[in-house]
């Protein structure tokens, strides 16, 4: 099975950076995800990483360490519109063949503050 | 544009009556999935499909059902609703060759009495 481990709760201050961890345990590791939800709203997708680095996608960048089963989603120049919940999930996979389902996270909710 | 859409987007319901929430995608997705999102427990993978006549259980499936008769839709049936299946129910689709992007619906918002 597999386990993932993220803080439940972040703040930050408008234009400032912020990063939230992600630690995982699984059996078959393919890649890591992150997702974004507003309240009542549907998750959305961020970004992907399967490989170690970063991943840059605006003001927003992932990055993956296979070897620490750890990776992190940075935020930058954080915008009040940038407060939602934060989910990372696990992209299981054995002998080089991905399987498509994912195992999220709790989520962390990240609360920007002027 | 294509999209994923659920309903209901709100039902109340009894224990003990069978529930049917729906789910149609017109990304022409291979992939399909349900999950349910309490507090605390983030999203829980209830039941997903990879295609017509497949169906596979989730990490929670017990209780629920889900058959797939063709590309667009994949219904999700409670039983016999519980008050513990009180949830927001989202569905997802990906495409069989993604790595990962998966798009959700809006979600349904189950409340068993």
């Amino acid at each position: 099975g597999q386990s993932l481990e993220q803080p439940s709760e972040v703040t930050a201050v408008e234009g400032a950076i912020v990063q939230i961890n992600c630690t995982y345990q699984t059996s078959g590791f393919y890649g890591l995800s992150w997702y974004q939800q507003h309240d009542g709203g549907a998750p959305t997708f961020l970004s992907y990483n399967a490989l170690d680095g970063l991943e840059e996608t605006g003001r927003f960048s992932s990055f993956l360490s296979r070897s620490d089963s750890y990776g992190y989603l940075l935020l930058q120049e954080l915008q009040m519109k940038d407060s939602a919940s934060y989910f990372c999930a696990v992209r299981e996979g054995h002998s080089g063949a991905g399987s498509y389902q994912l195992t999220f996270g709790k989520g962390t909710k990240l609360s920007v503050i002027p | 544009d294509a999209e994923i859409t659920q309903s209901p987007r709100h039902k109340i319901t009894e224990t003990g009556r069978q529930v049917t929430l729906a789910c149609h995608q017109t990304w022409n997705h291979n992939n399909m999935f349900w999950y349910r999102q309490d507090l605390g427990h983030g999203l829980r993978l209830i039941h997903y499909s990879y295609g017509v006549q497949d169906t596979n259980k989730g990490e929670v499936s017990d209780g629920y059902s889900v058959s797939r008769s063709n590309t667009e839709d994949l219904p999700l049936t409670l039983e016999s609703a519980a008050s513990s299946q009180t949830s927001v129910y989202f569905c997802a689709s990906s495409e069989a060759s993604s790595r990962e992007t998966q798009y959700f619906g809006p979600g349904t918002r189950l409340l068993v009495l």
